[in-house]
Formats: C-alpha cells, sequence, structure tokens
C-alpha cells in the first residue's frame, strides 16, 4: 500500500514569506501529525490531527498552523517565516493514534534564506 | 520532566558485535516507549516498543530492556550489520496524549 506522502520535498523560502506544506496519509488512516527535525532541537512535535480536528499541540509560536481536510489529508502552514524555521518537516500518519503505530513521510525540507 | 535523555550522540560498532543505546527519562507518567530508526533521505520508521509493566521486549536482534525502578531503557542490536547504519531514536509518551517526545538520537555505524 501507498505510504505517507509528503510535497513537496525540497523548498527554498525567503524570510517574512510564507510557506504551506501537504501531507496525504495512508489510506485509512485519520491521525494526522506533525513534527520538526533539526539538528539542534531533534524530533519536536507539532500538532496531531484526527477527523479535521486539532486534538494535540506542541509548544510553536502561532505563526505555525494547521489543518485537515475530510479526506484525511493534512496541510501545515507557516507564516512570516524566520531563518531558524529552516527544518525537515515530517509527517506522520496512524489509524488513531500512538496505539496503533505512526508511520513517517519522508519530509519536506524547508530553507529559509 | 518532558524530555528524554539519549545516549550516546555516536557509536561505531564492529559488524557482528552489540550495538547499545541508553535513554533515561524523568516523568514517571510516561507509559509508552517506541524506538524508530531513521536512514538519511528518509522519516524515522518505527522498530519496537515497549510499556511499563514489561521489564524485556524482544524482535529479531533487537531488544528493548525497560527499568522502572530507574527510570531508564536501552535498546540493543545484536550481531549488528552494516545495514543497521542509521539513527535510532528513543521516545516516550503520556497515556492522555499521543504526542510523542523522542530523545536527540544517535548515530550508529557499523563497520564492516
Amino acid at each position: 500500500k501507498a505510504g505517507v506522502t509528503q510535497t513537496p520535498r525540497y523548498l527554498i523560502k525567503t524570510r517574512g514569506q510564507q510557506v504551506t506544506l501537504s501531507c496525504s496519509p495512508i489510506s485509512g488512516h485519520r491521525s494526522v501529525s506533525w513534527y520538526q527535525q533539526t539538528p539542534g532541537q531533534g524530533l519536536q512535535f507539532l500538532f496531531e490531527y484526527f477527523s479535521e480536528t486539532q486534538r494535540n499541540k506542541g509548544n510553536f509560536p502561532g505563526r505555525f498552523s494547521g489543518r485537515q481536510f475530510s479526506n484525511s489529508r493534512s496541510e501545515m502552514n507557516v507564516s512570516t517565516l524566520e531563518l531558524g524555521d529552516s527544518a525537515l518537516y515530517l509527517c506522520a500518519s496512524s489509524l488513531d493514534g500512538r496505539n496503533y503505530g505512526y508511520t513517517f513521510g519522508s519530509g519536506t525540507r524547508l530553507t529559509v534564506v | 520532566q518532558q524530555q528524554v535523555k539519549q545516549s550516546p550522540q555516536s557509536l561505531i560498532v564492529q559488524k557482528g558485535g552489540i550495538s547499545i543505546i541508553n535513554c533515561a527519562y524523568e516523568n514517571t507518567a510516561f507509559d509508552y516507549f517506541p524506538w524508530y530508526q531513521q536512514f538519511p533521505g528518509k522519516g524515522p520508521a518505527l522498530l519496537i516498543a515497549i510499556r511499563p509493566d514489561v521489564s524485556e521486549k524482544k524482535e529479531g536482534r533487537f531488544t528493548i530492556s525497560f527499568n522502572k525502578s530507574a527510570k531508564q531503557f536501552s535498546l540493543h542490536i545484536m550481531d549488528s550489520q552494516p545495514g543497521d547504519s542509521a539513527t535510532y531514536f528513543c521516545a516516550a509518551s503520556l497515556n492522555r496524549d499521543d504526542k510523542i517526545i523522542f530523545g536527540k538520537g544517535t548515530r550508529l555505524h557499523i563497520l564492516p
């Protein structure tokens, strides 16, 4: 079966711009989580969506937002980009949270210049 | 309280040897401890997971040992192979939510 698909794979943006990243979960999975991965901070939880509702949120500023559509596809948006937002953004899907195991996509590499 | 501390940062092991990665946590409310494996250019993949009511769990060459009183857990990779070369993350999560808190990772290199 198809895995978790994230688009685009690579992105270069300028400081101050905004960006939207997309995640298509495994068919049938209703939970989608987003993580930021950087060399310094490692993997940090951004938020989780389940059936179009944000179920959990990490400690990121309000510039980071997300949403989930009725087909479980999810998008995350970062407004007013800062240099420190350069990272690998990973999406993970699950049937319903951790007890069913998360499958990660390969990520979107965002570079802010 | 929400941190998971992982060591070592990097590890070099001879082919056929045992690779050992250690993690420690503070929050006793954590009740789920997964390990993830990540290859370059890929997202992390769930390797094996354990709950605190079990002291050891084995899947093939991978074993998690869990010490609840010491608040420590470790991953042992037996008969390590060059294909095991990757970054390994220990993690933990609370019962009341599905947020996974990751350690900083261990870069493992198996010498052929």
